[in-house]
């Protein structure tokens, strides 16, 4: 099993330009999250989904849309990046919800200039 | 936005020491409370997921408490060794997750 993968490992991007960001889970878990990590600040909630075709909004969801077409596969899409977006992203996935412990991705470096 | 405070931020023990590091909570709406190692250049890894007041785990030399009602988790790791060196991340779960920032720990030869 491969768990939790993400792609791509690092991106620069350019403000404007758009982008997605692939996380896959081989486990076949219902809960997939997305988070990002900035120095000097835990992990934050931008998105979470609770199954196949459904997303929820988690703490920080302003500027990022997400995806859960397949069970498996969880997309973060940026349509417009800005600076305050340099940051590592992580995927995570869970069996279930908050009583399940996360599995964690391998995380996502971008660099927004 | 939920504050999850941990303390301390960082801490140098020497191998063979043991120590403990503090999770603060919201003590309404409490789901479950996480708590991860996360190793430099590596992802977060599970250590425990508690969910009842007074839960207490034990994994080898790593422990830890739960008070829901007074909003705090304590995590223990006993005889301290090199390899434990990481950062202690904690989160708490209502209807999301919320992470602190994280204890980070260097155990010294």
């Amino acid at each position: 099993n491969a768990g939790v993968t993400q792609t791509p490992k690092f991106r620069v991007l350019k403000t404007g330009q758009s982008m997605t960001l692939l996380c896959a889970q081989d486990m076949n878990h219902e809960y997939m999250y997305w988070y990002r990590q900035d120095p000097g600040m835990g992990l934050r909630l931008i998105h979470y989904s609770v199954g196949e075709g459904t997303t929820a909004k988690g703490e920080v969801p302003d500027g990022y849309n997400v995806s859960r077409l397949k069970k498996q596969n969880f997309l973060l899409g940026l349509e417009s990046a800005a600076p305050s977006q340099t940051s590592v992203y992580f995927c995570a996935s869970s069996l279930e919800g908050s009583s399940y412990e996360q599995y964690f991705g391998p995380g996502t470096r971008l660099t927004v200039t | 936005i939920l504050n999850v405070e941990q303390s301390p931020q960082s801490l140098h023990v020497q191998e063979g020491d043991s120590t403990n590091f503090t999770c603060s909570f919201p003590s309404s709406n409490f789901y479950a409370l996480h708590w991860y190692r996360w190793e430099t250049a590596k992802s977060p890894e599970a250590l425990f997921v508690m969910t009842l007041n007074g839960d207490e785990k034990k994994k080898g030399r790593i422990s830890a408490t739960l008070n829901t009602k007074e909003g705090y988790s304590y995590l223990y790791i006993k005889g301290s060794q090199p390899e434990d060196s990481a950062t202690y991340l904690c989160a708490f779960s209502s209807n999301q997750f919320y992470f602190g920032t994280g204890t980070s720990l260097t155990v010294i030869p």
